[in-house]
């Protein structure tokens, strides 16, 4: 099946800082998204983005599908962004999405 | 976006009982719903794919008599875990997708099952 790849598995910023984290994935895709996982585990949807770039606030994502890689940029980090995020995709005749094993964000106040 | 609601966000049980999750699609309908467990520090792996009126496929290594799974209208999926045990204990999460516009994927809350 499908790999998902995620680097780097853990990033500690200080608030205010900018990051950017990556997604490598081994086939093509017809659906990528990007989440954060909140302390209480609900997983909020951050981007749906199999190609393309696309901005919302603070966030914005980038996905090169010929390149099997998005990324996803943060700017001005706050300590809420602090979670895991995680890069999920879904290839053609797979509905079900394969998750990335995660960056764990930490924003120091 | 769509909502997915997941009842309960917890549940304790002892070992040998069994536990039903619910996974309701909202404000769409969805012929197919997905169940994912997540084991701390992890992430999300995919355990069997829910079909409204038809057998669940499940994913390889995952007992099909255990964990069953039920699909019987186009806005519920249930997730029942037989005879569990402390192994059992895991973030269990489902997905759906509104069927008529076929894009992003949204998540229940979780349900966080601990065997004792």
């Amino acid at each position: 099946g499908i790999q998902v790849e995620q680097s780097p598995p853990d990033l500690i910023l200080q608030e205010g800082a900018n990051s950017t984290l990556r997604c490598n994935f081994s086939d093509s895709v017809n659906n990528l998204q990007w989440f954060h996982q909140n302390p209480w585990g609900q997983l909020i949807n951050l981007f749906y983005i199999p190609s393309g770039t696309k901005q919302n606030g603070r966030l914005s994502a980038t996905t090169v599908a010929t390149e099997r890689y998005s990324l996803l940029y943060i700017s001005s980090s706050q300590t809420t962004d602090s979670g895991v995020y995680f890069c999920a995709v879904g290839g053609t005749g797979r509905r079900a999405l394969t998750f990335g094993s995660g960056t764990r964000l930490q924003v120091q106040p | 976006g769509a909502v997915v609601s997941q009842h309960p966000s917890w549940v304790i049980c002892k070992s040998g009982t069994s536990v039903k999750i619910e996974c309701r699609s909202l404000d769409f309908q969805a012929t197919t719903m997905f169940w994912y467990r997540q084991f701390p520090k992890q992430s999300l792996m995919l355990m069997a794919t829910s079909n409204e009126g038809s057998k669940a496929t499940y994913e390889q290594g995952v007992e099909k008599d255990k964990f069953l799974i039920n699909h019987a209208s186009l806005t519920l999926s249930t997730l029942t875990v037989t005879s569990a045990h402390p192994e059992d204990s895991s973030f269990y999460i489902c997905s759906a997708r509104d069927q008529a516009v076929n894009t992003e994927a949204f998540f229940g809350q979780g349900t966080r099952l601990t065997v004792v």
